[in-house]
């Protein structure tokens, strides 16, 4: 299985500051077939479901804010919050797609100072 | 607009068990795989399983915690993806997340339901 490893766990920026979250896999999940890495990163705010913001790394799922955005390859990987609002308290979580079974990250909590 | 709607949960006592229903609308249900995603009590996000579309063969596939317990199935003809779940373990006890993925095939969870709670107790 692959192991997605996040840090920190938590982190507490204040408002308008940059906020980054660290994700690396155990494995490879660069697919050199397409160059595409099976990557995604979601937010879940308290008490609801998770939401995509990111996939295959670095696409931004639609209507999500352009102050979020993902990088990295291979195994190293980073979501970007460029100017922290209140409206991103939320927990993040990675999750790799290269193969089964698709494993989440233990998620970084993301609070306001 | 995409709507996942889960039903089905409830109390249930270890041993027994359930089925999951997850109606979803607002897209081409037939076209995508779907998969179901669970997170216990204060805790991270498990992946259960997802099944691929038809185009894709259909076929499931599962987390080892789950394998030859859980079973997830499909009726496109009414856009329900089912996850039924034997032999319940009191570890089984989460909210369970039905998602529609990008394609027809395993994939990133583009779309999320609500949820449905699953407590496993005596």
């Amino acid at each position: 299985d692959i192991v997605m490893t996040q840090s920190p766990d938590s982190l507490a920026e204040s408002l308008g500051e940059r906020a980054t979250i660290n994700c690396k896999s155990s494995q490879s999940v660069l697919y050199s077939f397409n160059n595409k890495n099976y990557l995604a990163w979601y937010q879940q705010k308290p008490g609801q479901p998770p939401k995509l913001l990111i996939y295959w790394a670095s696409t931004r799922e639609s209507g999500v804010p352009d102050r979020f955005s993902g990088s990295g390859s291979g195994t190293d990987f980073t979501l970007t919050i460029s100017s922290l609002q209140a409206e991103d308290v939320a927990v993040y979580y990675c999750q790799q797609y290269y193969g089964t079974p698709f494993t989440f990250g233990p998620g970084t909590k993301v609070d306001i100072k | 607009e995409v709507q996942l709607v889960e039903s089905g949960g409830g109390l249930v006592q270890p041993g027994r068990s359930l089925r999951l229903s997850c109606t979803a609308s607002g897209f081409t249900f037939g076209d995508y795989a779907m998969s179901w995603v669970r997170q216990a009590p204060g805790k991270g996000l498990e992946w259960v399983g997802f099944i691929r579309s038809k185009a894709y063969g259909g076929t499931t596939q599962y987390a080892a915690s789950v394998e030859g317990r859980f079973t997830i199935s499909r009726d496109d003809s009414k856009s329900i993806a089912y996850l039924q779940v034997n032999s319940l373990k009191t570890e089984d006890t989460a909210v369970y997340y039905c998602t529609k993925e990008g394609y027809g095939s395993g994939s990133y969870s583009s779309d999320w339901g609500q949820g449905t709670l699953v407590t496993v107790s005596s």
